[in-house]
């Protein structure tokens, strides 16, 4: 069963505009939420998280917003750059555990 | 400072053979992490060591994986009899504290392909 879920495998969006990223979870007991950025033949990188007591967190051009009633997550980048391009992982951990249970990922692809 | 190293960066193994892939953490990190990756999904959890004690294996997929942390720093994943499903990249993660908000940081991983 997946428990994290990324519906679109993949997203083009030109440069200077908004960039948005979702991610859907089932399980109740997730409370810390992350994204990840990946590039090829690099492992994941962090880039931004936010706890479950909080609806919203900016860092730089990078905001992540979070709807726990409707167990949903969403980054949005803006404005895009070409080097954003990238498979962007949705991650999330329950406060009694410490392993990240990741959804499948997004391809995002930034034209210039 | 360094971060999270893993060797081989790619492993050919025939169906059979045992394979054994190096982790080293960033220096200080308490917490490892073996993730598989399988291609085109994300990142799956192995186990988790906090120091030299493996507190939750729950994740390797059967008595052929084995993971240790004999000293608290190294690790190793080993995995016996190879088979073909066993083909995925196989990333590392450390992280400084216990917590479970404390960032993981990956190495760039190992992909091993069993023929």
């Amino acid at each position: 069963d997946q428990q994290v879920k990324q519906n679109s495998p993949s997203l083009s969006v030109q440069e200077g505009r908004i960039s948005i990223l979702n991610c859907d979870y089932t399980n109740s007991m997730f409370d810390y939420f992350l994204w990840y950025k990946k590039y090829p033949a690099e492992g994941p990188t962090f880039l931004i998280s936010i706890s479950s007591i909080k609806d919203k967190n900016e860092d730089g051009r990078f905001t992540v917003f979070l709807n726990k009633s409707a167990k949903h997550l969403s980054l949005h980048i803006v404005p895009s750059q070409p080097g954003d391009s990238a498979v962007y992982f949705c991650a999330a951990s329950r406060g009694d555990g410490n392993k990240l249970v990741f959804g499948a990922g997004t391809i995002l692809r930034v034209k210039s | 400072g360094a971060g999270v190293s893993q060797s081989p960066r790619y492993k050919v193994a025939k169906r059979g053979q045992d394979v054994a892939l190096r982790c080293d953490p960033i220096s200080g990190h308490v917490s490892l992490f073996w993730y598989q990756q399988a291609l085109g999904q994300g990142p799956e959890f192995l186990t988790y060591f906090q120091n030299e004690a493996q507190l939750d294996k729950s994740g390797l997929p059967s008595d052929r994986f084995f993971a240790e942390r004999p000293e608290g720093s190294v690790s190793t994943l080993k995995i016996q009899r190879t088979q073909q499903e066993d083909s995925a990249v196989y990333l590392c993660a450390s992280s400084f504290g216990q917590g479970y908000a404390d960032t993981q940081y990956f190495g760039p991983g190992t992909r091993l392909t069993v023929l």
